[in-house]
């Protein structure tokens, strides 16, 4: 398997744009995590999925935000206006049975100017 | 709720030296332990894991004890080298939620 595929590795936008992450979870795996990874805030979780239903989505900042799950192969994050505060690392990870392990992908690298 | 705290970096060794960094969590129930680690620029890779009390986790030289009794984690290295500087993050997965959650992160910076 390839391990979890996220894209685009890199963006920049304007603030005010819509942006759209997208995360390839590995095959089989039930749960699907969001992280957002800054230098203040370190490592938040925004939300997590299982068998493509959120469950809690109380780390998401405000209604900006939004994920979907269509199936279980994909996944996005969008964020619709973005602002420049919304600058940051997006990492999304995905995971087999409850208490196993979660495996990273490389992230996408947010720009917002 | 639930919550890890670990140890403020950075932390400065010289290159052989012994490593520990802290890590304590607080959760309802027993939560699976796991320790990440970041290289610049890179995504997190699992370090090590334990799922229940008192396993030892290990990989690399690395060892954690999961320490039911304290509700710790600590990180351990017996002799460090250069190729160890990196962010690590101590991640309790909750058994009642199955959220995963991060400590803030230890940078470790190892000089020759």
């Amino acid at each position: 398997d390839a391990g979890v595929i996220q894209s685009p590795r890199h963006e920049v936008t304007e603030m005010g744009q819509e942006v759209t992450l997208r995360c390839k979870p590995i095959s089989g795996h039930d749960y699907l995590f969001w992280y957002r990874q800054t230098m203040m805030r370190g490592l938040e979780l925004l939300i997590y999925f299982n068998n493509n239903v959120p469950i809690d989505d109380s780390g998401m900042p405000e209604d900006r935000f939004s994920a979907k799950m269509p199936n279980a192969s994909f996944s996005t994050l969008k964020i619709q206006p973005s602002e420049p505060r919304d600058s940051a690392v997006y990492f999304c990870a995905s995971s087999g049975r409850s208490n196993t392990e979660a495996f990273f992908g490389q992230g996408t690298r947010l720009t917002v100017v | 709720g639930d919550s890890v705290t670990q140890m403020e970096g950075p932390v400065t060794l010289s290159e052989e030296a012994f490593l520990t960094i802290n890590c304590t969590y607080t959760a309802t129930g027993y939560p699976s332990l796991f320790w990440y680690v970041q290289y610049p620029g890179e995504g997190l890779q699992l370090l090590l894991k334990a799922t229940k009390a008192d396993d030892k986790g290990s990989n690399k030289g690395f060892e954690a004890t999961y320490r039911k009794e304290t509700t710790s984690f600590h990180l351990e290295k017996g002799s460090v080298q250069v190729s160890d500087s990196a962010v690590y993050f101590c991640a309790p997965r909750m058994d009642s939620s199955y959220k995963l959650i991060f400590g803030s992160g230890t940078r470790l910076l190892v000089r020759p």
